[in-house]
This record gives structure tokens, C-alpha cells and sequence, in this order.
């Protein structure tokens, strides 16, 4: 079955570490984001890519970086820049054509500082 | 900016009606409604691209009254899996991009 696939599940920083989230998809979907989530505050947007070797910014990407070398990852970088990275971070990427649009969502990776 | 979602929590008891409602400052392009279970990724359920759109399925629709710049989603005699936290994705246009923006969530609790 197609999905994205995020990992880890769960995991623990250090101050002054930078940790990266893994995300991939084999949906074939062009467009790919990752969100923050925080208790009631919805999904933020920290950046998205459209095409292979692009990706812009979103609301909150101060502290964060990506890659988009393939089509298939969207690799995530919390660096120490983040002052509060502690938070749900949710992949996703979004199938757009004549029959369909729609999100596609990781199950999440769960980011503690400790 | 962020589309306003009401209410913010609701109980209900099994096969008892519910209405969400997210209504944004914006002109809108489509709303796109999702369900997440706790710890578990967000599901989607439906979208609507046109005003005055209503879609459904199951015991589940929304309406999407463009002039009014708000959308609402029905849940129709709710069941135990109904339980979640619903989001609305409101998208609108700027500067020749679509944007898409999410509401903060409404909670629902279903009890038997």
C-alpha cells in the first residue's frame, strides 16, 4: 500500500543538537510539506516543496532546513537555532489532479528536548 | 491567517447529531476537512471547491457557503469512531499561489 512513511516515532534532543526527522512517500505525489503541531494550535506550515530540488518556506521555518534531492524524501533538520522544538511534527504530501485533491499524512515523529 | 473553528471541544453521546463550523476573514478557494485520531495522522474526509457545495458520505457532509466565507461539517447520528479532532484546511489565494491554512481543531468526544 502507498503511504508515507516517517521515523522515527518518538525522539529525544539534546540542547544545542540538531536531529533530523525522516519522510517518505511512494504516492508519486509531486508536493510534499511538513507541519508542526502543537496542543491547540492546529498544523502549522514549516516548509513545502512543489518539485524535486525546490521547496519555500512557511510560517514557521525559522531554526529548521530541508532537502528535496529525491522525489520520494523531504527530509526534516531541527537545528539548534529552534528555541522550542518540542512538538508533534507531522509530514505530508498532497495528490492534486482532475479527480483529486487531497492530503496524504505520516503518522508523525514526536520531538522532546530533554 | 488562521480559520476560526467552533466550537473548540464538544461531548456527545452516541447517535447524537453534531456541527462544525470554520469560517475564515478570506475569500476562499476550497475547505478541506480531516479527522486525526490521538497520536495517529489526520484523515482525510472531504473537500469543497465550490460555493454553496455540499458533499457527504456515511452519516458525514459539509456545506461550503462561499459569501459567508465559512464551512460546516454535519455528523449525523455520531458513532464511537467519530471520536476525534477535526481540522478545516481553508485555501485562498495570494500573490498568484493558493495558500491553505488550518484551523486550530475541534475535539469531539463521543461517549456510549
Amino acid at each position: 500500500d502507498g503511504g508515507i512513511t516517517q521515523s522515527p516515532k518518538y525522539l529525544f534532543r539534546k540542547e544545542g543538537q540538531n536531529v533530523t526527522l525522516s519522510c517518505e512517500q511512494n504516492l508519486n505525489h509531486d508536493a510534499m510539506y511538513w507541519y508542526r503541531q502543537d496542543p491547540g494550535q492546529g498544523l502549522r506550515l514549516i516548509y513545502y516543496s512543489q518539485i524535486v530540488n525546490d521547496f519555500q518556506k512557511g510560517d514557521i521555518a525559522e531554526g529548521y532546513s530541508v532537502s528535496r534531492e529525491k522525489k520520494e524524501s523531504f527530509p526534516l533538520t531541527v537545528t539548534s537555532a529552534q528555541k522550542n522544538p518540542t512538538a508533534f511534527y507531522l509530514c505530508a504530501s498532497r495528490r492534486r489532479d482532475r479527480a483529486h485533491d487531497d492530503y496524504t499524512f505520516g503518522s508523525g515523529t514526536r520531538l522532546t528536548v530533554v | 491567517q488562521q480559520p476560526v473553528q467552533s466550537p473548540q471541544a464538544v461531548i456527545l453521546r452516541e447517535g447524537e447529531d453534531a456541527v462544525i463550523n470554520c469560517s475564515s476573514s478570506k475569500a476562499l478557494y476550497s475547505v478541506h476537512w480531516y479527522r486525526q485520531k490521538h497520536g495517529e495522522a489526520p484523515v482525510f474526509l472531504m473537500i469543497l471547491l465550490k460555493g454553496g457545495e455540499q458533499k457527504g458520505h456515511d452519516k458525514i457532509s459539509a456545506s461550503f457557503n462561499e459569501k459567508k466565507q465559512q464551512s460546516s461539517l454535519y455528523l449525523t447520528a455520531s458513532q464511537l469512531s467519530y471520536s476525534g479532532t477535526y481540522f478545516c484546511g481553508t485555501e485562498y489565494l495570494m500573490d498568484s499561489n493558493y495558500q491553505l491554512i488550518w484551523g486550530a481543531g475541534t475535539k469531539l468526544i463521543i461517549k456510549p
